[in-house]
């Protein structure tokens, strides 16, 4: 069966901008979660959401910010960006039983300059 | 909050059996450990899942202790293709608000020929 589907791979954006990313989660997955991974600080959760509900937060700003649509597919979206931003961001589906099973996708490079 | 805790790095030679251990001293009643495998800039894969006493799959088997505060994860024989980053993860699917995922930094295992 397919896989998790991140879009786009590849994102260079400028300061102050915003920039929204989309995941297309494994068929049946109602729970979709967000992650940011840098260097520095490793992977990080952003959130969670499961049937269109946000169900669990991380420590992040309110620039960051994410929905879920009745399919399942998931956007997050980061405001006034800062060059601290850049990071490889993961979203991951999983079937929300047992453990955090996840599948996740190949991310999103976003670049802010 | 389980926190996890694992060795920084690893060397091994092909071949060999590598295990890596990860302790999870607040483990709770609910939670599964469930071991991630990252190769750089992709997202991480799930490698295998357990609650207790023993689980293999095809890759690589989990050990998990009767007082679950640790678990390893073994990999018989591994080639040049395991080097890797490796997590672990511990919690519930469907905790909510209630447990942030936390991976941690990870065991960079690499494996000389």
């Amino acid at each position: 069966k397919a896989g998790v589907t991140q879009t786009p791979r590849y994102l260079i954006k400028t300061r102050g901008q915003q920039v929204t990313l989309s995941c297309s989660p494994i068929s049946g997955h109602r729970s979709v979660s967000w992650y940011q991974q840098t260097p520095g600080q490793g992977l990080q959760f952003l959130f969670e959401y499961f049937s269109e509900t946000q169900r669990n937060k991380g420590n992040f700003p309110g620039r960051f910010s994410g929905r879920q649509f009745s399919n399942s597919r998931s956007e997050m979206n980061v405001s006034t960006l800062e060059l601290g931003d850049s990071a490889l961001y993961l979203c991951a589906s999983s079937s929300d039983t047992g453990g955090f099973g996840y599948t996740f996708g190949s991310g999103t490079r976003l670049t802010v300059v | 909050l389980a926190k996890t805790t694992q060795p920084i790095s690893m060397d091994s030679y092909e071949g060999q059996e590598v295990n890596i251990t990860c302790s999870h001293n607040n483990i709770a009643t609910n939670d599964y450990i469930t071991w991630y495998q990252q190769f750089p800039s992709q997202g991480p894969r799930f490698i295998i899942q357990g609650y207790k006493t023993k689980v293999t799959n095809e890759v690589a088997s989990l050990f998990i202790p009767a007082d679950r505060k640790s678990s390893t994860l073994s990999l018989p024989r591994v080639s040049l293709s395991d080097t890797a980053v490796y997590y672990c993860l511990v919690g519930a699917a469907a905790s909510g608000g209630s447990y942030i995922p936390t991976f941690g930094r990870g065991t960079s295992l690499i494996v000389h020929p």
